[in-house]
């Protein structure tokens, strides 16, 4: 079973809506969640983070956290085309400070 | 906003030769990390440093692989004798402490081996 599965293909969505990503882990005693962006031949760049169940907001962006059922969840709201980029999930595993990346989901948004 | 820096940005070596890609970590950090993308897969954790030693490392950091800091503020991935597998991105993370504290990403060194 894969560490960090981000299984949906790209999505691409009209400038202003709402970009909805989704992330599951296997590891049941992760204890850090991470979303980093990535755009084309860069490095990742970290956009938001959460620790705990619930919602969590930053601007535009608001990742949420399940731990009972291993997912974890970003909203981009407003999308602009700056925000076209792919979005990579990453889970800190309990007692390591290792990041176990999925592969990561490519959103375009169209102007 | 102080960022992880790293050096060269773009580095191609004969299959065989020995490499060493340098990164000088956020200054306040106590926690240094390696990681590689493969063009289209997905980045892939190599090592992690604390306190001058390796705090934990991949199945793909094998012998060919070792990490140094020699000085106060330079932290190096250095690799042995390269192979054409080890062509990729290298990105060097550092944190203010492990677990929870967000690591914060270097532009990164895009490795060709010939």
């Amino acid at each position: 079973q894969k560490e960090v599965e981000q299984n949906s293909g790209p999505l691409s969505v009209p400038e202003g809506a709402i970009a909805s990503l989704n992330c599951t882990y296997s590891d049941r005693g992760s204890q850090s969640f991470f979303w980093y962006r990535q755009y084309s031949g860069k490095s990742p760049e970290l956009i938001m983070f959460i620790y705990s169940n619930g919602d969590k907001e930053d601007g535009r962006f608001t990742a949420q956290l399940n731990k009972a059922s291993q997912y974890v969840s970003l909203l981009i709201r407003d999308s602009q085309p700056s925000d076209s980029a792919t979005y990579l999930c990453a889970v800190g595993p309990r007692g390591n400070n290792r990041l176990a990346f999925g592969k990561g989901n490519q959103v375009v948004v169209i102007p | 906003e102080p960022e992880v820096t790293q050096t060269p940005s773009h580095q191609v070596t004969q299959m065989g030769q020995e490499v060493i890609l340098r990164c000088v970590p956020i200054s306040n950090h106590l926690y240094f990390y390696w990681y590689r993308q493969i063009l289209g897969q997905k980045v892939e954790f190599l090592v992690s440093f604390y306190n001058n030693e390796i705090s934990e490392k991949s199945e793909i950091f094998d012998d060919q692989f070792s990490v140094e800091r020699p000085d106060g503020s330079n932290f190096t991935l250095k690799i042995r004798s390269t192979k054409l597998e080890d062509s990729a991105m290298y990105f060097c993370a550092s944190s203010k402490d492990n677990g929870n504290q967000p690591q914060h990403f270097g532009d990164g060194t895009r490795l060709s081996i010939l």
